[in-house]
This record gives C-alpha cells, sequence and structure tokens, in this order.
C-alpha cells in the first residue's frame, strides 16, 4: 500500500518553514525519508525507527506518530539547496525480504 | 557518489526490443533493489534480491525479469518494450536488513530508457 504524501508541491522563499506530511492506512513500524534533486538519485535522509521519535538531519527534522500512522517532515529556515522532492517510504519486512514503498513525492522548490 | 554503479546511462530502443540494465552493488552489500520511476508514478518497487535469491516482488511485469549474480551484480531484463516502458530505472542497495540494519537504500544514478 503506497503511503499518501502532501502537498503534492511547496514553494518557499528562503528562509521559511515548510511541513510534509505523509500517512498510511496500514500500520507503520518505520518511516524513511529520502530527497532527489533534479536529474540525481534519491538520497537517504532519516529514518524514524520509533513511535514520537525526532530525528534530524541539517535543519531538516521528522516526527513519526505510531496511532495516526502518519510522519512529518519539517524543513525550517528553508535554503535553496533544500530543493528537490521529498519522497517518505513505509518497509514491508518478511523473513529476508525488504520492500521499501514510497509516496508519490512532493516537490520543493525554493526561491530566493 | 552512493557507491552503487548502474550502466548503460541512457538506452533508446524500439517498441519490441529487449535490453539488459546492470546493477553493480556498494562493496559488501548482499541486497539489491530495482526501482522504476516514470512521470507521475513516483518510485515503484520492482523486485529485491538478497545474496542471488529472489526475495520480494513488487509490480514487476511479467515482461520483466532480474537476477543476481554470484558476484552479487544485478541485471534488470526488459523484453518486448512498449512506449509506457520508457522511464527511469534504479537499482538500490544495502547492507543489512532490519532488525540487524536501518534499511537504507544506496541508490545509483539510474538508467534512462526512451522506448521509441
Amino acid at each position: 500500500q503506497q503511503p499518501v504524501q502532501s502537498p503534492q508541491a511547496v514553494i518557499l522563499r528562503e528562509g521559511e518553514d515548510a511541513v510534509i506530511n505523509c500517512s498510511s492506512s496500514k500500520a507503520l513500524y518505520s518511516v524513511h525519508w529520502y530527497r532527489q534533486k533534479h536529474g540525481e538519485a534519491p538520497v537517504f535522509l532519516m529514518i524514524l525507527l520509533k513511535g514520537g521519535e525526532q530525528k534530524g538531519h541539517e535543519k531538516i527534522s521528522a516526527s513519526f506518530n505510531e496511532k495516526k500512522q502518519q510522519s512529518s517532515l519539517y524543513l525550517t529556515a528553508s535554503q535553496l539547496s533544500y530543493s528537490g522532492t521529498y519522497f517518505c517510504g513505509t518497509p514491508q519486512v518478511g523473513a529476508g525480504s525488504y520492500q521499501l514503498t514510497f509516496g508519490k513525492g512532493t516537490k520543493l522548490s525554493v526561491i530566493p | 557518489d552512493s557507491g552503487v554503479t548502474q550502466t548503460p546511462k541512457h538506452l533508446i530502443t524500439a517498441t519490441g526490443q529487449r535490453v539488459t540494465l546492470r546493477c553493480s552493488p556498494r562493496s559488501g552489500d548482499l541486497s539489491v533493489y530495482w526501482y522504476q520511476q516514470s512521470l507521475d508514478q513516483g518510485l515503484q518497487f520492482l523486485i529485491q534480491y538478497y545474496n542471488g535469491e529472489e526475495r520480494a516482488k513488487g509490480n514487476i511485469l511479467e515482461r520483466f525479469s532480474a537476477q543476481q549474480f554470484p558476484d552479487l551484480h544485478s541485471e534488470l531484463n526488459l523484453s518486448s518494450l512498449e512506449l509506457g516502458d520508457s522511464a527511469l530505472y534504479f537499482c538500490a542497495s544495502s547492507v543489512a536488513l532490519p532488525p540487524r540494519g536501518t534499511g537504507e537504500l544506496f541508490f545509483g544514478e539510474g538508467s534512462r530508457l526512451t522506448v521509441l
């Protein structure tokens, strides 16, 4: 089941903040966040492993609410380098199997 | 540089043809994953291999097949190509699966396939 991300796109001026949400209809045990810059490969940002745990990467942090089956990515004081498409991923783990299903992505554009 | 190598970077072919995409994972990574990225669909999981064995399958068409060789490199074969198969195909690898590892994926630069 593909997680649902919102918004689909957002435009920010440098220094502004943004929140990207990711929700799932299935129980979540962890959530991954990746960023893909235009023409490049996706790059891992962080993983949230426990309910309510917050992780950080630069000025990007995230939260994970197991009960609500959702995660949010917080970008504060955005920089031009934050532009790109952000994907959340939810894993299905089996015996030796690992399937990370990504949302459709949120395109973030930071302008001067 | 993630350490994952994919070839070719670009490929243009005609409908009905067959192509092979190749991926070399990071040194020491046993798991290889294939994803398809088209404009409207985001990153679609195709298949996962772990140490030569198929372990998870996503929305992979029957016309597509993959394998992982003893040296851990992987190939994705796409046959009877259609216009809709045009996409960016990513390979990713990971060093360890949960719970031993986080399952962080390292993506290659991708192979862009254009079917005319």
